[in-house]
């Protein structure tokens, strides 16, 4: 009965790789987003999707692509990863454009190495 | 250019203390403010959501209020536990589907 789920919890891969996060949630809700914690535990946003069209896209660097197949699913692929890019990555969702508040996922853990 | 703070940074108390977190944004024009908490190595869980139209709102142990005039909200935890124990955030949701988060509390109730 989970609302909002990212596969995988963990991801560690070497510096140069492509990797894929997956997220769905179940909540009937028509927005999706990817945010961003870093090291110091600040969360910002990535990109949010309303019905399967991108709306926002923070300045992030294009070797993070999103894609979204449905209003369900919001996935985030990384090309050429950097060490930089070691971050917890949260998907969230909500109704609208979010008036209604925030549900989570509960992260991967990104480690360039 | 919406900005997020909390204070204070980090809080050690001992267990049935009642403490309050705060929260200050730059910018009063918000829709509404949602207080999460993460534990070590989790994701966030959404603690109370306070409309802007709302003066607070409450949950057991907990009372947020919103003053937007002031730019201000504060987190109220009442009879702290070694259970309530985790990073507790704040975020203001500017509209446009954007939510900027505070820089988070790290709380330590100890038994």
């Amino acid at each position: 009965d989970t609302a909002v789920s990212q596969t995988p919890k963990y991801l560690v891969t070497q510096m140069g790789n492509d990797k894929s996060i997956k997220c769905e949630q179940n909540l009937g809700h028509d927005t999706m987003y990817w945010y961003k914690q870093d090291s110091k535990k600040f969360l910002k946003i990535m990109f949010s999707y309303n019905n399967k069209e991108l709306i926002i896209n923070e300045t992030v660097p294009n070797r993070f692509s999103p894609k979204s197949p449905d209003k369900a699913h919001l996935n985030l692929h990384i090309n050429s990863l950097e060490l930089g890019d070691s971050a917890v990555y949260f998907c969230a969702s909500s109704e609208g454009q979010g008036a209604g508040g925030y549900t989570f996922g509960s992260g991967t853990r990104l480690t360039v190495v | 250019k919406q900005e997020v703070t909390q204070i204070p940074a980090a809080l050690s108390v001992p267990e049935g203390e009642n403490l309050v977190l705060n929260c200050s944004f730059t910018d009063s024009a918000i829709y509404n403010l949602q207080w999460f908490r993460q534990d070590p190595g989790k994701g966030l869980t959404s603690l109370l959501l306070i409309q802007s139209s709302q003066r607070e709102q409450t949950s057991g142990r907990l009372n947020a209020s919103l003053d937007k005039s002031s730019g201000r909200s504060t987190l109220y935890i009442a009879a702290s536990q070694p259970g309530d124990s985790a990073t507790y955030l704040c975020a203001a949701y500017t509209g446009f589907q954007k939510l900027v988060f505070g820089t988070g509390t790290r709380l330590l109730v100890s038994p």
